[in-house]
């Protein structure tokens, strides 16, 4: 049974490029979150989707797009890029019907703006 | 914004001694849970503890809730190196299923 899976592990960007990053979800579950975490800092959350909806966002600005695909799979976007963030990004996955609230993490993407 | 708050922000024991971490809230909270970060990788979820329950216990883990002072206490017992890791707290608001996290607190065993 496969946990969270994120893709790539790492990656370097410019400011004002576009970056997307991948989400495969744990087995079973229909939902997935996604988190900004800074160096030395405890994640942010940055939205939500359930039936390929964003069901919930955090504070963050119109850049962070995201986007569920049918087999519950994910997708983050940022554009624009600014040097602020450089950050590890965290996607977790929940199932609606059997323990919601406990979220399974994925190993992260570090991206890093220069 | 972060939720709360942890304390200490780092501790550092020797092996078999007993680690304390405190996390406070600040809103209403439908239930609060602990993960474990190692070397700034994934999250691992440790336990869960519910609004109405007032402490829970896994394995070597101990946790207490008090909501009326809004904070939790996460008790590792005969602690390893291996127990050396980022601990986080995360509480679940009455709406929703978001993660609102504190800042960390940073174990260090000894060995």
């Amino acid at each position: 049974d496969a946990g969270v899976t994120q893709s790539p592990t790492h990656l370097i960007k410019t400011r004002g490029q576009q970056v997307t990053l991948r989400c495969s979800p744990k087995s079973g579950h229909d939902t997935v979150s996604w988190y900004q975490q800074a160096l030395g800092q405890g994640p942010q959350f940055i939205f939500q989707y359930y039936e390929e909806e964003e069901r919930q966002r955090g504070n963050f600005p119109d850049r962070f797009s995201g986007h569920q695909f049918p087999n519950y799979s994910s997708e983050l976007n940022v554009n624009a890029l600014l040097l602020g963030d450089s950050a590890l990004y965290l996607c977790a996955s929940s199932g609606t019907s059997n323990a919601p609230y406990e979220q399974y993490f994925g190993p992260g993407t570090r991206l890093t703006v220069t | 914004s972060q939720q709360g708050e942890e304390d200490p922000q780092a501790l550092s024991i020797q092996e078999g001694e007993n680690a304390t971490m405190n996390c406070s809230y600040k809103t209403s909270i439908n239930n609060l849970q602990w993960y474990r970060q190692n070397s700034g990788r994934g999250l691992v979820h440790l336990i869960l503890i519910r609004s109405n329950e007032r402490e829970k216990h896994s394995g070597r883990l101990r946790v207490t809730l008090d909501t009326s002072k809004k904070s939790s206490s996460l008790l590792i017992t005969a602690s390893r190196a291996a127990d050396t890791a980022s601990y986080f707290c995360a509480t679940t608001g009455t709406s929703g299923s978001r993660l609102t996290f504190g800042e960390g607190t940073q174990l260090t065993v000894n060995p």
